[in-house]
């Protein structure tokens, strides 16, 4: 079955130092990945995305992910945390299975960054 | 600016009415997606629409209803046969051959 897998329910990181929010993921084919940030009472707000080419992905405020294949990972990162990135981070995998029009993303259940002042 | 906008932000609703909430963008997209959150159960897919006048269901459909009637619109309707209606929606849309989604700032709906 195809499926996204956040291993943390949260991560807590002290302000200025690097965080990795980590996403593992499971599909057949060749994924297409995503990493999306959600403000409380707010909608998804994309941060980045890897189709193909460089495994290193660079995306707004900042962040970063990096595709390990062998591995089946696309971990976010950044190198110097801040306390206004805190916030609710999703990783999402397209669906490879069915017509082109029917695919979907699929979700992780999101991780809780805190970054503490 | 083009986007989602999802009104209203907040509903209450009693228990045994309907409910609708809207969803528009002027983005031009083809698809449009509506997803329920809630806490520690990420996003889960409601029913989601591929082009004007065809719509499928998701995971957990009972108890919603949609329409597809114009290609900016895809409200969800919330029955009285939902039986735990309270929660946030969300709203979503894409290309067809999208690559990522736009969202909606939600809608929380509360039954009271």
């Amino acid at each position: 079955a195809q499926s996204v897998a956040q291993p943390e329910d949260q991560v807590n990181v002290a302000e200025g130092n690097p965080l990795t929010v980590k996403c593992t993921y499971s599909v057949s084919g060749n994924p297409y990945l995503f990493w999306y940030v959600q403000y409380p009472n707010r909608g998804l707000q994309f941060l980045l995305k890897y189709i193909t080419g460089d495994n290193l992905v660079k995306g707004s405020y900042g962040f970063e992910a990096e595709f390990n294949k062998s591995q089946t990972s696309f971990h976010l990162k950044k190198p110097s945390a801040l306390v206004s990135d805190s916030a609710l981070y999703f990783c999402a995998v397209r669906d490879t299975i069915g017509a082109g029009n029917n695919r979907k993303l699929i979700w992780g259940l999101g991780t809780s960054l805190a970054v503490n002042p | 600016d083009g986007g989602i906008t999802q009104s209203p932000k907040y509903l209450f609703r009693k228990e045994g009415q309907n409910v609708t909430l809207s969803c528009e963008q002027n983005l031009n997209h083809d698809a449009m997606y509506w997803y329920r959150q809630d806490p520690g159960q990420g996003l889960r897919l409601i029913y989601y629409s591929q082009i004007v006048n065809d719509f499928q269901k998701g995971d957990i459909a009972e108890g919603y209803s949609v329409s597809r009637e114009k290609k900016e619109s895809f409200p969800l309707t919330v029955t009285s046969a939902q039986k735990n209606p309270t929660a946030f929606y969300l709203c979503a849309s894409t290309y067809t051959q999208g690559l990522g989604y736009t969202f909606g700032s939600g809608t929380r709906l509360t039954v009271v």
